[in-house]
């Protein structure tokens, strides 16, 4: 198994400004992931973070409104950016272990709320 | 592009009782993975049970088995000895099988009620 720690949990934002949300692994992973998860609503995948080089992308996502960091194997961050009550969401850290395992961890999600 | 549906917003158990939940999924691969996903009030998602799709025997995890029907593309979750806690948002997850992309691509959900 994987442990993964997502910070923060939950926060209360203004709209216009930015939260920068942090998922940690207890050790190292080939893939991670963030998904978006919008109220009552299925997840939905933002991008794959990529270890040394830009995130890929999902359609409808773009990097200047959720830019993503991977400095190394058991680190990302996602920010989102400039935001509005529309980015109110569960916000999830996802990580496969390598390229053979089946299984997705994740994280316990960051629930935002944009006032 | 896969796509996963879940046909059941909702469904109702009785305590004890066998509940089903259906998934249907749409793809061009012969080989992928497939996968039943628990997520409670919490958020945490758990992975419940998972089916490769080259297996012909359908997988079973306790109380949790799986109705696999590749030619159907159907993929239902029987869970047995219906539990409280077993309530919670159930949702049927697709992935392909090579090295470009692990992501899992989601159905719909389906909330399951359990009732004392």
């Amino acid at each position: 198994s994987a442990v993964i720690s997502q910070k923060p949990s939950r926060d209360i934002c203004q709209r216009g400004t930015s939260l920068t949300i942090q998922c940690q692994v207890d050790s190292q992973v080939t893939m991670m992931f963030w998904y978006r998860q919008q109220p009552g609503q299925s997840l939905t995948l933002i991008a794959t973070a990529n270890q040394g080089s830009e995130a890929t992308y999902e359609s409808g996502f773009v990097i200047d409104k959720f830019p993503i960091s991977r400095p190394n194997l058991t680190f990302s961050t996602l920010t989102v950016s400039n935001m509005s009550p529309e980015d109110s969401s569960i916000y999830l850290c996802s990580v496969v272990r390598g390229f053979m395992n089946t299984e997705a961890f994740f994280g316990q999600g960051t629930r935002l709320t944009v006032v | 592009a896969q796509i996963v549906t879940q046909s059941q917003p909702e469904m109702s158990v009785q305590e004890a009782e066998t509940v089903t939940l259906s998934c249907t999924y749409d793809t061009s691969e012969s080989d992928y993975y497939l996968f039943w996903y628990k997520q409670p009030p919490s958020r945490q998602m758990i992975l419940v049970i998972r089916q490769e799709a080259y297996k012909q025997q359908n997988a079973t995890e306790n109380r949790f088995s799986v109705n696999f029907q590749k030619a159907a593309k159907s993929f239902s979750l029987k869970i047995s000895d219906s539990q409280l806690g077993d309530a919670a948002m159930y949702f049927c997850a697709y992935r392909r099988v090579n090295n470009a992309g692990n992501m899992l691509t989601f159905g719909g959900g389906t909330r399951l009620m359990v009732k004392p």
